[in-house]
């Protein structure tokens, strides 16, 4: 079964507007990613906050983790049309488990 | 350029045969996975290998097989066990098991009729 859980499953905003994506996982875990897929495409790694980190930034990204809540979010910044796709969190306890994903739609 | 490629993009294969994807990494990385993920869901774990010759069974293995021969070399056979075969099928490497940055392939999309 699926260790993670993205909420919003879809989400649609304006350019420039902020974007959060949230993430529940089940059980503990060594570190939780953030990946982005566009349509059709791979998956490209975004950051990694550790077990022990509350909160870390890369550039126009945010992310909290919660181990108390066992959860997760993302928060784009500013953002842009680029910025189009899905997004999912991936936790690593034994193996690596993927949620179903937020699909962001950001309309020019 | 290092990474991980995956051939071919697109494969159309008739009911009842067995087709192998392939996949390789230049990244001089341990482990690798592949997951499989149907349209709007996430990925679902098939098979992972940590090491030369030593491969795991991961979530949905059943109708699937993997070889890893060689450490930059992994390829998946899908079998006609598989009831449902028709998925895209992603391929990953890390340096370890140990987490951290999952490296992915581009993916290929296989359309089974």
């Amino acid at each position: 079964s699926q260790q993670g859980e993205e909420d919003p499953q879809a989400l649609s905003i304006q350019e420039g507007e902020n974007a959060t994506m949230n993430c529940s996982y089940k059980t503990s875990i060594n570190n939780l990613q953030w990946y982005r897929q566009n349509s059709g495409r791979g998956l490209v790694h975004l950051i990694l906050i550790r077990s022990n980190e509350r909160e870390k930034h890369s550039g126009r990204l945010r992310v909290t983790l919660d181990t108390s809540k066992k959860s997760s979010s993302l928060l784009i910044t500013a953002s842009r049309a680029a910025d189009t796709a899905s997004y999912f969190c991936a936790t690593d306890g034994n193996q690596f488990y993927f949620g179903t994903g937020t699909s962001l739609t950001v309309i020019p | 350029d290092g990474g991980i490629t995956q051939s071919p993009k697109y494969l159309f294969r008739k009911e009842g045969q067995n087709v192998t994807l392939s996949c390789e990494q230049n990244l001089n990385h341990d482990a690798m996975y592949w997951y499989r993920q149907d349209p709007g869901q996430g990925l679902r774990l098939i098979y992972y290998s940590q090491i030369v010759n030593d491969f795991q069974k991961g979530d949905i293995a059943e109708g699937y097989s993997v070889s890893r021969e060689k450490k930059e070399s992994f390829p998946l056979t899908v079998t006609s066990a598989q009831k449902n075969p028709t998925a895209f099928y992603l391929c990953a490497s890390t340096p370890g098991l140990a987490g951290g940055e999952q490296y992915f392939g581009p993916g290929t999309r296989l359309t089974v009729t």
